[in-house]
């Protein structure tokens, strides 16, 4: 089945601890974003890529980092930059159609600084 | 700047009662508008699209949305719900200018009760 996997779905992590978030897809598409969801707030996106060893920042990149070495991963990096790390971090993916192209999103990671 | 308003948090409705849940949006540009929904510790998948054509919508799960212009809204609507229909509810718009950002709104959260 096609697909969107994140890993871990629950990550605890020590103050000052930087933790890198998986994000994998067999979608064969080349867009992937990542957002962070916050109750309340909707989704607010991190980091977005369109193709391989390209990404861009979205609106609240400040204290992350991604990279984009192959088409089907996209993880997200964590940093101790990040004041308030807690959250619930969704990954997607979409084919390079433009703004008409529907996304698809993983399961979600649950990142909980302790 | 475009934004997404969803103009309820929470809609509690008993069991095959209809419901709307209300969304506006602004923009200078026009639009293309989606819901998603999102069930408890999952990501969000697609209900449904509105890009171009007709103005009533009709999505997976027997919802569906009306595009209004003049009044910049995108209302969701069931006839009819289901316990299995709680979950959250989120509108986006993508503007209609070669950007491509996907824009959230806050989420409505659906609780059907029995």
């Amino acid at each position: 089945d096609g697909g969107i996997t994140q890993s871990p779905k629950y990550l605890f992590r020590k103050e000052g601890q930087n933790v890198t978030l998986s994000c994998e897809q067999n979608l064969n598409h080349d867009a992937m974003y990542w957002y962070r969801q916050d109750p309340g707030q909707g989704l607010r996106l991190i980091y977005y890529s369109q193709i391989v060893n390209d990404f861009q920042k979205g609106d609240i990149a400040e204290g992350y980092s991604v990279s984009r070495e192959k088409k089907e991963s996209f993880p997200l990096t964590v940093t101790s930059a990040q004041k308030n790390p807690t959250a619930f971090y969704l990954c997607a993916s979409s084919g390079l159609a433009g703004e008409t192209d529907t996304q698809y999103f993983g399961p979600g990671t649950r990142l909980t600084v302790l | 700047a475009q934004s997404v308003t969803q103009l309820d948090s929470q809609v509690p409705v008993f069991e095959e009662a209809p419901v709307e849940l209300r969304c506006n949006y602004s923009s200078s540009v026009s639009v293309y508008l989606f819901w998603y929904v999102q069930y408890p510790n999952q990501g969000l998948q697609l209900l449904l699209k509105y890009l171009s054509g007709s103005t009533l919508v009709k999505g997976i799960n027997g919802f569906e949305a009306e595009f209004n212009k003049s009044q910049t809204s995108f209302h969701l609507r069931k006839p009819s719900v289901h316990i299995s229909d709680t979950a959250e509810y989120f509108c986006a718009v993508i503007q209609n200018t070669g950007g491509f950002k996907t824009i959230f709104g806050a989420g409505t959260r659906l609780f059907v009760k029995a």
